[in-house]
């Protein structure tokens, strides 16, 4: 059974930092692309990073670039997100999802929570 | 990365038909025949309906189907159940990052 389970996510104070994991098991995890999407409360999905199955090449939204960094450790099945300079903005379920050109599964999110 | 356009509601009544558009540009909806759409209940994980424009996952029922037009993708739901309440996005590669569109939310009268 395909599973991701992501945690790390919690209540942070406007510029600081947080470290997203997500754990995948059930499925070859070194041979897809993985992304991040996120979904502020009420709101709609917005997309955020991808990284490809070796890491090496990475891309992020506009709105978290120079601030957030994808990567994976494909011994541990594991994909992280650091999250650094963290703003109001940023508070959203955090979703890590597998991709093989679409989205076809997804965990069921960590929210995280930027707030003095 | 501008989002998709979707309308922000739409609504039928059982056992009719409705349809969904996703409006985005030739740098990605009008690009690329990676169109995916999403449905999700309230607290619940996005589930994937259609990929590829037109196609659909084992399980998600023949009555979900999808098509593109130009710059314009759509969702298009026959046979309304009370189940297909939901709100429903679609979302395209776009080169290098991927977009998602705003969301509909499905009302079934």
């Amino acid at each position: 059974e395909v599973q991701l389970v992501e945690s790390g996510g919690g209540l942070v104070r406007p510029g600081g930092s947080l470290r997203l994991s997500c754990e995948a098991s059930g499925f070859p995890f070194s041979t897809y692309w993985m992304h991040w999407v996120r979904q502020a409360p009420g709101k709609g999905l917005v997309w955020v990073s991808r990284i490809n199955t070796d890491g090496s090449i990475t891309s992020y939204a506009d709105s978290v670039k120079g601030r957030f960094t994808i990567s994976r450790d494909n011994a541990k099945n594991t994909l992280y997100l650091q999250m650094n300079s963290l703003r109001a903005e940023d508070t959203a379920v955090y979703y890590c999802a597998r991709v093989y050109w679409n989205f076809d599964f997804w965990g069921r999110g960590t929210l995280v929570t930027v707030s003095s | 990365q501008s989002a998709l356009t979707q309308p922000r509601s739409v609504s039928g009544s059982p056992g009719q038909s409705v349809t969904i558009s996703c409006t985005g540009t030739s740098s990605d909806v009008g690009g690329y025949n990676y169109v995916s759409w999403y449905q999700q209940h309230p607290g619940k994980v996005p589930k994937l309906m259609i990929y590829d424009v037109t196609k659909r996952p084992t399980g998600v029922p023949d009555r979900f189907s999808g098509s593109k037009s130009g710059n314009t993708a759509s969702l298009t739901i026959s046979g309304l159940q009370a189940e297909d309440e939901a709100d429903y996005y679609c979302c395209s590669y776009a080169g290098s990052p991927w977009v998602f569109g705003g969301g509909t939310k499905l009302t079934v009268l």
